[in-house]
């Protein structure tokens, strides 16, 4: 079992829909939860993190986290176009030093 | 004004050869991690750096050799290049080891070995 699982896409959505990216993880001590862009050709960069079961609201996304399910999703409201990138999940793993461990990523295509 | 900065930005050299990529920020972070990106875009750690001491040290070959001079600095060397060193290695920063505020990006070196 890997220890980040993500649909790797493409999810395709109109521009004003929700996007949905979804996200299981494995190390059952993760304690923090980010999820990153990456848009192609450039550096992964942080746009929500979550620590706490629930929901987390920023701006058009919301973060949402399950520990007991091991789940982690990310919500995209009103999507646009410039939101098309590959979305990367990384829990935080405990065992030793914390590491954020990434899955390989949903890929999201917002078309006009 | 770069967070983390990374040179060079691209890098093609020959099997065999011997190269360095640099990594440098200004946030003020303790904690440094290289990362490497392989062409399926998963992207996995390899070496973690607090305050100039190692502290991760993933299965990588021991042709890649991490230095940190001190901590807004990270290097990477790596002896005997081969083919399937070609990837893109991002150099990261964290405020501390826990991680918790997430880490910043720099913005990669594609590194391509013909």
């Amino acid at each position: 079992q890997k220890e980040v699982e993500q649909n790797s896409g493409p999810l395709s959505v109109p521009e004003g829909a929700i996007a949905s990216l979804n996200c299981t993880y494995s190390d059952r001590g993760s304690q923090s939860f980010f999820w990153y862009r990456q848009y192609s050709g450039k550096s992964p960069e942080l746009i929500m993190s979550i620590y706490s079961n629930g929901d987390k609201e920023d701006g058009r996304f919301t973060a949402q986290l399950n520990k007991a399910s091991q789940y982690v999703s990310l919500l995209i409201r009103d999507s646009q176009p410039s939101d098309s990138a590959t979305y990367l999940c990384a829990p935080s793993a405990i065992t030793g030093f914390q590491k954020l461990v990434f899955g390989t990523g949903t890929r999201l295509l917002v078309s006009p | 004004d770069t967070a983390v900065s990374q040179t060079p930005k691209y890098l093609v050299t020959q099997m065999g050869n011997d190269k360095s990529i640099k990594c440098e920020q200004n946030l003020g972070h303790d904690t440094m991690y290289w990362y490497k990106q392989d062409s399926k875009k998963f992207l996995k750690i390899m070496f973690s750096y607090n305050n100039k001491e190692l502290i991760i040290n993933e299965t990588v070959p021991n042709r890649f050799s991490p230095k940190s001079p001190d901590k807004a600095h990270l290097n990477l060397h790596i002896n005997s290049l081969e083919l399937g060193d070609s990837a893109v290695y991002f150099c990261a920063s964290s405020q501390d080891t826990g991680g918790a505020g997430g880490y910043t990006f720099g913005s990669g070196t594609r590194l391509t070995v013909v």
